[in-house]
């Protein structure tokens, strides 16, 4: 069935430095991928999405790549700031239905 | 404009009862879709509805049901409750009933069962 893996767990790092988090899908009909940020006890909020016919996407400080050949995308965030700590879910959806499926979440610390 | 509303906030219950979650959409806004997020986990598609039909359904047994109204408000229902069924459900509406459209989830209703 889809299935998206995510890693790292876990990410810490220093302010200002730059944090990747990689997610690979399974279903190879996927064509559309968004990045959502949760904070603890709060909603998830979309901070980025990519379409299949896109390869890479940015918006300030964060951006979007994706690969199709190889069913992977990253997030990468550059110059990082406490406030950007939180779990951080990728995701892929195919055609038709609005059905998404996640992956298992980054947690990321961004220390001071 | 308000974003995406879920009633209750928060929910106790035992095993073997059932269970009524609330989601009203973003004003225009004719898709919702249902999803459980399990602590520590990603959330897990239930559930999508528009225009009062069910256009896609996730791999939870028949005990998870949901219904949308003419004012594409929805409701979830969970019946004959287990421990398992024990998290936050998140609600997202959407405007357009394809993938691709983007989501906007509510806050959720955390649902305990004891």
């Amino acid at each position: 069935g889809e299935n998206v893996e995510q890693h790292p767990s876990t990410l810490s790092v220093q302010e200002g430095d730059s944090a990747v988090i990689k997610c690979t899908y399974s279903d190879s009909a996927s064509n559309y991928f968004p990045w959502y940020k949760q904070e603890l006890g709060k909603r998830p909020q979309l901070i980025i999405d990519i379409r299949s016919n896109v390869g890479e996407k940015k918006d300030q400080r964060i951006a979007v790549t994706l690969n199709k050949t190889a069913k992977h995308f990253s997030l990468h965030i550059t110059e990082t700031q406490p406030e950007d700590s939180a779990v951080y879910f990728c995701a892929a959806s195919s055609r038709g239905f609005q059905k998404l499926v996640f992956g298992t979440g980054t947690r990321l610390l961004v220390s001071p | 404009d308000a974003g995406v509303t879920q009633s209750p906030t928060h929910l106790i219950k035992t095993r073997g009862q059932h269970v009524t979650l609330r989601c009203s959409p973003i004003s225009g806004h004719k898709s919702v879709s249902w999803y459980q997020q399990v602590l520590g986990q990603g959330p897990q598609f239930i559930f999508q509805y528009y225009e009062k039909e069910e256009r896609g359904r996730g791999n939870f047994p028949d005990r998870f049901s949901a219904r949308q109204f003419p004012n594409y408000s929805s409701e979830l229902n969970v019946n004959a409750l287990l421990l398992g069924d024990s998290a936050l459900y998140l609600c997202a509406s959407s405007f357009g009933k394809a993938s691709g459209n983007e989501q906007f989830f509510g806050p959720g209703t955390r649902l305990t069962v004891l």
